[in-house]
């Protein structure tokens, strides 16, 4: 139980396009979902945190206009990376928490993304 | 604002090695401690949590972790390692709010 996935997998774009990665909760409700950034060699950096039904919660330094969060649904949540630049270029890595649980986070496969 | 250190970016080890991964954590409030694997192409898994009660805390695969509070630490151990324990291990903070800070990682490679 507690898979969380991730669609692409991989994905390699062009600059100045938008692209838009899947975080999917496949055998629990997560009312809670959260947006990582991984460099090469470097920890996960929280992005975002995505609640269900409402904006979510952007850590400092992220561009909310630039990382768009959708979580429309108590098992998806998405996110866009809009106008993407080669500096976006990262792992992007999502995790879902259960409803009515506190601090357990289940990891999403994670999406390379890299931007030409 | 929360930080995580883990003190070894890389450790080489031979099968049946004993493990200790250093992991010290920077935070005023209640924490509750993590240590994730991520083994090599997979996804993160959690290995054990600490949320209160006993320091010592036993996880999946024979690894515990001992939470000293007066020393803000968190260490992973295991007694002897397999080749198979190969992977990157993260110790992360949970806060208040139910976020989570990780620390940098440490790769552990065992050669058998």
């Amino acid at each position: 139980g507690a898979v969380v996935s991730q669609h692409p997998s991989r994905v390699i774009c062009k600059s100045g396009t938008s692209v838009k990665i899947e975080c999917r909760s496949l055998d629990f409700q997560a009312t809670t979902m959260f947006w990582y950034r991984q460099f090469p060699k470097q920890s996960l950096m929280l992005m975002a945190t995505s609640n269900e039904g409402s904006k979510a919660t952007y850590e400092q330094g992220v561009e909310k206009d630039k990382f768009l969060i959708n979580h429309a649904s108590l098992t998806l949540s998405t996110l866009t990376v809009t106008s993407a630049h080669p500096e976006d270029s990262s792992f992007y890595i999502c995790s879902a928490r259960p409803a009515g649980t506190y601090n357990e986070q289940f990891f999403g496969p994670g999406t390379r993304l890299t931007v030409l | 604002a929360q930080s995580v250190s883990q003190h070894n970016h890389h450790v080489i080890l031979s099968e049946a090695a004993s493990l200790e991964l250093g992991c010290n954590y920077s935070y005023g409030g209640t924490v509750n401690l993590f240590w994730y694997v991520q083994y090599p192409g997979q996804h993160l898994q959690l290995l054990l949590k600490y949320f209160s009660g006993d320091p010592l805390v036993k996880g999946i695969k024979g690894f515990e972790a001992e939470f000293i509070k007066s020393k803000f630490s968190f260490n992973l151990r295991k007694p002897s390692v397999q080749w198979s324990d190969t992977a990157e291990y993260f110790c992360a903070v949970g806060t208040s709010y139910g976020k989570l800070t990780f620390g940098q990682g440490t790769i552990l490679t065992v050669h058998p």
